[in-house]
């Protein structure tokens, strides 16, 4: 069975780091393209970042470029979002999600980050 | 502002028929046949519903179906349920970038 389980969301104060953790299994995780997509109180999906299997390539939002740095380790079937300077906007529930063929096919649970003082 | 446009809200009785767009560009939508579609209930994560336009996952109801017409797809669902109710979001893929559609309330009166 395929899971996918986020962690390290909590509170941070703007300006502040914090790393998320997704940690895969169920599948072969250096076979696939992975994604976070974050989702802001209220609101709809955002696309964050992907990253292709090998970790050679990244793509970020614009809004988070310089920012945010998504890497993976397929030893340990896991995939990470580094965020740093963090703002109020970026509060959300982030998801990681696995990609067959241009397609965000599983969902992790997500995990809350909220950033205020 | 959304790369793909969405009805903010539909509604229908159950065992009706709803039909929700989602429009975007030549460079997204019409151009990749990648368009996917996320049903998402209140505090849960979302799940797809339909893949590369058409397709149905392996659990997925044949209620839902998905079509294209140049630069919109759209997502039909037939037979409407109360656990239907839910938001809606299209997706595309496109040289690596993803967008999303703003999201659709589903509503079943």
């Amino acid at each position: 069975e395929v899971q996918l389980v986020e962690s390290g969301g909590g509170l941070v104060q703007p300006g502040g780091s914090l790393r998320l953790s997704c940690a895969a299994s169920g599948f072969i995780f250096s076979s696939y393209l992975m994604i976070w997509v974050r989702q802001a109180p209220g609101k709809g999906l955002e696309w964050v970042a992907n990253i292709k299997q090998d970790g050679s390539e990244e793509y970020y939002v614009d809004s988070v470029k310089g920012r945010f740095t998504i890497s993976r380790d397929n030893a340990k079937n896991s995939l990470y979002l580094q965020m740093n300077s963090l703002r109020a906007e970026d509060t959300a529930v982030y998801y990681c999600a696995r990609i067959i063929a241009g397609t965000l096919y599983y969902w992790g649970q997500g995990t809350l980050v909220t950033v205020s003082s | 502002q959304s790369a793909l446009t969405q009805p903010a809200s539909v509604s229908g009785s159950p065992g009706q028929s709803i039909t929700i767009s989602c429009t975007g560009t030549s460079s997204d939508v019409g151009s990749y046949n990648l368009v996917s579609w996320h049903q998402q209930h209140p505090g849960k994560a979302p799940k797809l519903m339909i893949y590369e336009g058409s397709k149905r996952p392996s659990g997925v109801s044949n209620r839902f179906s998905g079509s294209k017409s140049g630069n919109t797809a759209s997502l039909t669902i037939s037979g409407l349920r109360s656990e239907d109710e839910a938001d809606y979001y299209c997706c595309s893929y496109a040289g690596m970038r993803v967008a999303f559609g703003g999201g659709t309330k589903l509503t079943v009166l």
